[in-house]
C-alpha cells in the first residue's frame, strides 16, 4: 500500500525559514517522480513544483510563486522528499501535500498524504 | 499556460441525483484532463485520468467525457459520501506546471 506521511509544519515568522519532509512506503521511491502541491485556507489546490527521479535527471520544476524561495530535494536512501521553504510570506500559509505524479497520456496525481499546515505569521 | 475553469462553483443536490460538473481549458487539450474528489479535511483522491479513464477502486457512478476545451464529470445516482469538492488538472509541458480548476462544492439539498 503507497503511503505518504508529511511532517515539519508548524508557525513561522515572516521572512523565516522551513524544511517539510514527507516519508514515502509501498512503493520504489527512486523510481518516481514527485510534487509538491498546496491549499490556502479555504481555498483551492496550487502546484508547488516538482522533482523527477534521479534516473531521468532529478531536475525540479517550481510554480512561479515560490521559484526562487522555495527547494524541493530526495534521500531515495531514507525513501524521502524534502521541501526546504525560505524567505516565507504570509501567502505562503496552506497545507502542504507530497504526491507521486503517474503519465498515461499526460500527467496526473495519483497518491497523495495527508498533508501538513504550515502557517506564516507575526 | 492554459487555465480551466469549472462550473458551477457550487451545486446543491440530493441523494439519488444525477450530475454533470464541467471543465472547460483556455484552449485545447486533447484528452489530458484529470478529476480529483476532496471531502473536507481530507487529501484530494484522483478519480479520472486522460478525461475518460476511471482510477482503479472508484466506483463506476462516476463518469468523465470530453476532449478538446470541453469537459464533464457526471456522477450517476448521488450517494451520500460523494457531497465534496472537486477538481479538475491538466499538465502543461511548457513551462512544466500542473494547474487546477477552482473546484466545484457539491452540497446536500
Amino acid at each position: 500500500e503507497v503511503q505518504l506521511v508529511e511532517s515539519g509544519g508548524g508557525l513561522v515568522k515572516p521572512g523565516g525559514s522551513l524544511r517539510l519532509s514527507c516519508a514515502a512506503s509501498g512503493f520504489t521511491f527512486s523510481n518516481a517522480w514527485m510534487s509538491w502541491v498546496r491549499q490556502a485556507p479555504g481555498k483551492g489546490l496550487e502546484w508547488v513544483g516538482r522533482i523527477k527521479s534521479k534516473t531521468d535527471g532529478g531536475t525540479t520544476d517550481y510554480a512561479a510563486p515560490v521559484k526562487g524561495r522555495f527547494t524541493i530535494s530526495r534521500d531515495d536512501s531514507k525513501n524521502t522528499l524534502y521541501l526546504q521553504m525560505n524567505s516565507l510570506k504570509t501567502e505562503d500559509t496552506a497545507v502542504y501535500y507530497c504526491t507521486t505524479e503517474e503519465y498515461s497520456s499526460s500527467w496526473v496525481l495519483d497518491y497523495w498524504g495527508q498533508g501538513t499546515l504550515v502557517t506564516v505569521s507575526s | 499556460a492554459i487555465q480551466l475553469t469549472q462550473s458551477p462553483s457550487s451545486l446543491s443536490a440530493s441523494v439519488g441525483d444525477r450530475v454533470t460538473i464541467t471543465c472547460r481549458a483556455s484552449q485545447g487539450i486533447s484528452s489530458a484532463l484529470a478529476w480529483y474528489q476532496q471531502k473536507p479535511g481530507k487529501a484530494p483522491k484522483l478519480l479520472i485520468y486522460d478525461a475518460s479513464s476511471l482510477e482503479s477502486g472508484v466506483p463506476s457512478r462516476f463518469s468523465g467525457s470530453g476532449s478538446g476545451t470541453d469537459f464533464t464529470l457526471t456522477i450517476s445516482s448521488l450517494q451520500p459520501e460523494d457531497f465534496a469538492t472537486y477538481y479538475c488538472q491538466q499538465f502543461n509541458s511548457y513551462p512544466p506546471m500542473y494547474t487546477f480548476g477552482q473546484g466545484t462544492k457539491l452540497e446536500i439539498k
